[in-house]
């Protein structure tokens, strides 16, 4: 069973959309981190939010933590071929290791 | 500051084999860690170390081995490479737990086939 349940797994979109990727489990996370990893290379770290109902913007990302720290979502405004990618989630239940949902895998076309 | 480096990129082994996965950081990060990333499967955690000479078990640590004699250095060794372990791996580092966080810098990964 897997402790961080990312949806959707594929999204393919035109440029100009807007869209959101959720990140949800059943536990309580201390912190919880997006990473985006392109193809053929390692994740790169976007944000971490770490207070319940923390908001967190990045140009047209936007990030938000759950109430009961336990959800996050992803959303991005005009989404740009540029924005393809996976989209990881990634949560500490206590200090140090970190658990991964599997993705979401971002299209975004012309 | 190359960040995290990783050696070799590509690797192809015969079953039984074994070999090292090499990973390099010069942020002076305490913390290391070894994951394999399957497809579908997201990135799980092999092992991982809190400073030299302290290493410990992830989710799927059976068939590899770690150690970790510096700060900068935390090699993966296979023992006897199986079909199983073909998958692509990454090295992270961050700091040490500063605020709870766990802020990961990953390298490039090792793309291995194991025949």
């Amino acid at each position: 069973t897997q402790l961080l349940e990312q949806s959707p797994q594929f999204l393919s979109i035109q440029e100009g959309e807007n869209l959101t990727v959720y990140c949800n489990s059943s536990s309580v996370f201390s912190s919880l981190q997006w990473y985006r990893q392109e193809p053929g290379e390692g994740p790169v770290l976007l944000v971490t939010v770490v207070t319940g109902g923390e908001v967190k913007k990045l140009k047209r990302l936007t990030f938000q933590f759950g109430d009961a720290r336990k959800d996050s979502s992803l959303h991005i405004t005009a989404a740009q071929p540029g924005d393809t990618g996976l989209y990881l989630c990634a949560g500490q239940l206590n200090a140090g290791k970190s658990t991964f949902g599997d993705g979401t895998t971002l299209t975004v076309k012309p | 500051n190359a960040g995290v480096t990783q050696t070799p990129k590509f690797q192809v082994l015969k079953t039984g084999q074994s070999m090292t996965l090499q990973c390099a950081q010069d942020m002076n990060h305490e913390y290391m860690s070894w994951y394999r990333q399957d497809p579908g499967m997201g990135l799980r955690l092999i092992h991982y170390s809190v400073g030299a000479g302290i290493t410990d078990q992830g989710e799927v640590p059976n068939g590899y081995n770690v150690s970790r004699s510096t700060t900068e250095d935390f090699p993966l060794r296979l023992l006897s490479a199986a079909p199983s372990q073909t998958s692509v791996y990454f090295c992270a580092s961050s700091p040490l737990f500063w605020g709870g966080y766990n802020e990961q810098f990953f390298g490039p990964g090792t793309r291995l086939t194991v025949l």
